[in-house]
């Protein structure tokens, strides 16, 4: 019962360096999300994909590169880490993109990052 | 400006009291949901609403839909620690709900 994996669960960078944050999941869900907490702003969707090989922006997308090679994995890049990227990062996926009834969207246990 | 409002922003009561939480916004929307969230931890879904004015019960947890599906409340009946934790709606966006957008939650604290 694995669910979302992601990985690390803490990170701390120097501003300027990269790292990408692993995104798996098990369950053969066509829908995987990247969102950032801070606090005060709530849940903010940075990119999202509805299949392998697609993709799209979310709200905050700027600073942030993703890729779905398969539909297991969504990793999420950071070219050139900013202070401002410093949060929590939270990966979730559903079965399907949505329809007029929302899916369950499930979480990982998230990535906390800071970059000094 | 927040597509959805969360009030109030912290809430903290004593065990088995009663309590209201609210979601609102100007916009329509086809269902929204509402999820828990536990410190160190990723949000997990309570309830999807879709009919206007339909009213969900989870154990001692009562969701309600506004009529015109602009709004929402989550009462929590004899609170316990348990219940302890980010309280959070979210509603779908775009064409096939693809852009989940949620609110900036409500925090609530149960104090034994």
């Amino acid at each position: 019962n694995a669910g979302v994996t992601q990985t690390p669960k803490f990170q701390v960078l120097k501003t300027g360096q990269s790292m990408t944050l692993q995104c798996a999941q098990d369950m053969n869900h066509e829908y995987m999300s990247w969102y950032r907490q801070d606090p005060g702003m709530g849940l903010r969707l940075i990119h999202y994909s509805v299949g392998a090989g697609i993709t799209d922006q979310g709200e905050v997308p700027n600073g942030y590169n993703v890729s779905r090679s398969t539909t297991e994995d969504f990793p999420l890049r950071l070219l050139s880490a900013a202070p401002s990227q410093t949060s929590v990062y939270f990966c979730a996926s559903r079965s399907r993109p949505g329809g007029v009834t929302n899916e369950k969207l499930f979480f990982g246990s998230g990535t906390q990052l800071s970059v000094l | 400006t927040q597509l959805l409002e969360q009030s109030p922003q912290f809430l903290s009561i004593q065990e088995g009291e009663n309590l209201t939480v609210y979601c609102n916004s100007s916009s329509v929307f086809s269902s929204l949901q509402w999820y828990r969230q536990e410190p160190g931890e990723g949000p997990v879904l309570l309830v999807t609403v879709v009919t206007g004015g339909e009213v969900k019960k989870l154990k001692r947890l009562t969701f309600q839909f506004g009529d015109a599906r602009k709004d929402s409340s989550l009462h929590i009946t004899a609170a316990q620690p348990g219940d302890t934790g980010l309280y959070l709606c979210a509603v779908g966006r775009k064409v096939g709900n693809e852009k989940l957008t949620f609110g900036t939650g409500t925090r609530l604290t149960i104090i034994p």
